[in-house]
């Protein structure tokens, strides 16, 4: 089957630091350039990090540059982002997502989403 | 306020054609920087419904369509039907934030 699952959510006091997990499976993970989404609680999609096939290219949102790491492993089919420097305005659903193309650049659609994992930053 | 506009709310008729806009700028859509589209159900993850402006993955009805004209982009839903109530939005690329980029989403009732 084709999924994704993410883990590594929860509650974390700010400043704090929490390192999410994205399994992947039914494609050839390192085919294709993955990203992470996040959603706050009852608000619109916001695009967080993107990483290329070979990790070569990997963009942030300004919100978050400086702060958080995306990174994969290919050969264990995951794709991370750790989160340093946690800050209340960073609760939300984060959802791991795969790209359309093969080529991957941050413009292309994403045609695979996980269920997200929550988090919560909070004192 | 995001750089991609959408309005907060569209409502139709089952049976009726539904319009949501996209409005953009010359940092994304008017550089030629690709729009899709993504439909939100109630609680659930969102999903790729019209990628490129107009092509629809497989499994998406033909009743969805998009469209570019400018610094915008429109989907459509024509023959609305009750299940097709939802969160929907645009994405596209803005070369000011060098990433990418989500319009503010827009809620379809079906009444």
């Amino acid at each position: 089957e084709v999924q994704l699952v993410e883990s590594g959510g929860g509650l974390v006091e700010p400043g704090r630091s929490l390192k999410l997990s994205c399994v992947a499976s039914g494609f050839t993970f390192n085919d294709y350039a993955m990203h992470w989404v996040r959603q706050a609680p009852g608000k619109g999609l916001e695009w967080v990090s993107a990483i290329n096939w070979n990790s070569a290219l990997i963009e942030y949102a300004d919100s978050v540059k400086g702060r958080f790491t995306i990174s994969r492993d290919n050969a264990k089919n995951t794709l991370f982002l750790q989160m340093d420097s946690l800050r209340t305005q960073d609760t939300a659903l984060y959802y791991c997502t795969k790209d359309l193309y093969s080529s991957g650049t941050t413009g292309d659609a994403l045609d695979l989403w996980g269920q997200g994992t929550p988090v919560t930053v909070s004192s | 306020q995001s750089l991609l506009t959408q309005p907060p709310s569209v409502s139709g008729a089952p049976g009726q054609r539904v319009t949501i806009s996209c409005t953009g700028g010359s940092s994304n859509i008017g550089s030629g920087y690709a729009v899709h589209w993504y439909q939100q159900l109630p609680g659930a993850a969102p999903k790729l419904l019209i990628s490129d402006y107009s092509n629809r993955p497989s499994g998406v009805p033909d009743r969805f369509s998009g469209s570019k004209s400018g610094t915008s982009a429109s989907l459509t839903i024509t023959g609305l039907r009750a299940e097709d109530e939802a969160h929907y939005y645009c994405q596209s690329y803005d070369t000011s934030l060098s990433g990418a980029l989500f319009g503010g989403g827009t809620k379809l009732t079906v009444l």
